[in-house]
């Protein structure tokens, strides 16, 4: 398959575990978060977000933190499966404009 | 991603030849993006629309245009295509509201020799 990122930070993990993929993000101003998944040759599919407004966001199987703090943004994939590899990235933005600043993702390997 | 659709997939080009990527949707969004997506490097804004008829620069406008001309499609054209706009593109669309998430299309893989 297509390979979106060849020198990916990667995280392997064995199925059933949790996973954390973390995400530090660049600017202070940016009040709306996203995580995005990306499987070899596909586009980025949105799996949560969150607003600037909240520290934590609730999913089925995943959580996000924020931590505006230190601008800091975590994904916690909850008994990961197989399905779950694939390229993670989170992106900001901030309301009312419509630039998004993308991270260049981490590749996270499920193994069985 | 069943709302967004990109041609062609795959395109094979040589330098100099020109080509335009097509995006259309069926989700009735106001706003839509053209990204490239790199090894080793985010998704880079190259034009977006925020509604039918605007369109507007993003980070790497350099040797695209784009057409808005109605609210289904957005295409992307390179007049004379260089080896580094090898690439993935992308097509997004923009929520309703501006600020929320971004639906992706499936990509076109772009090869320039």
């Amino acid at each position: 398959g297509e390979s979106v990122g060849l020198h990916l930070p990667t995280l392997s993990v064995q199925e059933g575990d949790n996973s954390i993929i973390n995400c530090a993000y660049s600017n202070s101003a940016s009040d709306y978060f996203i995580w995005y998944k990306q499987e070899s040759g596909k586009g980025p599919q949105f799996i949560i977000d969150i607003r600037s407004n909240m520290d934590k966001r609730q999913g089925q199987r995943v959580t996000v933190l924020l931590n505006k703090t230190v601008k800091h943004l975590s994904l916690q994939i909850a008994a990961t499966q197989p399905g779950d590899s694939a390229v993670y990235f989170c992106a900001e933005t901030t309301s009312g404009t419509y630039k998004y600043i993308f991270g260049t993702g981490t590749r996270l390997k499920v193994l069985a | 991603n069943a709302g967004v659709t990109q041609t062609p997939k795959f395109q094979v080009l040589k330098t100099g030849q020109s080509m335009t990527l097509q995006c259309a949707q069926d989700m009735n969004h106001n706003s839509m993006y053209w990204y490239r997506q790199d090894p080793g490097m985010g998704l880079r804004l190259i034009y977006y629309s925020a509604s039918e008829g605007t369109t507007d620069k993003g980070e790497v406008p350099n040797g695209y245009n784009v057409s808005r001309l109605n609210k289904r499609e957005f295409s992307l054209r390179l007049e004379s295509a260089a080896p580094s706009q090898t690439s993935v593109y992308f097509c997004a669309l923009g929520s309703a509201t501006n600020t929320g998430e971004l639906f992706f299309g499936e990509g076109s893989r772009l090869t320039v020799l």
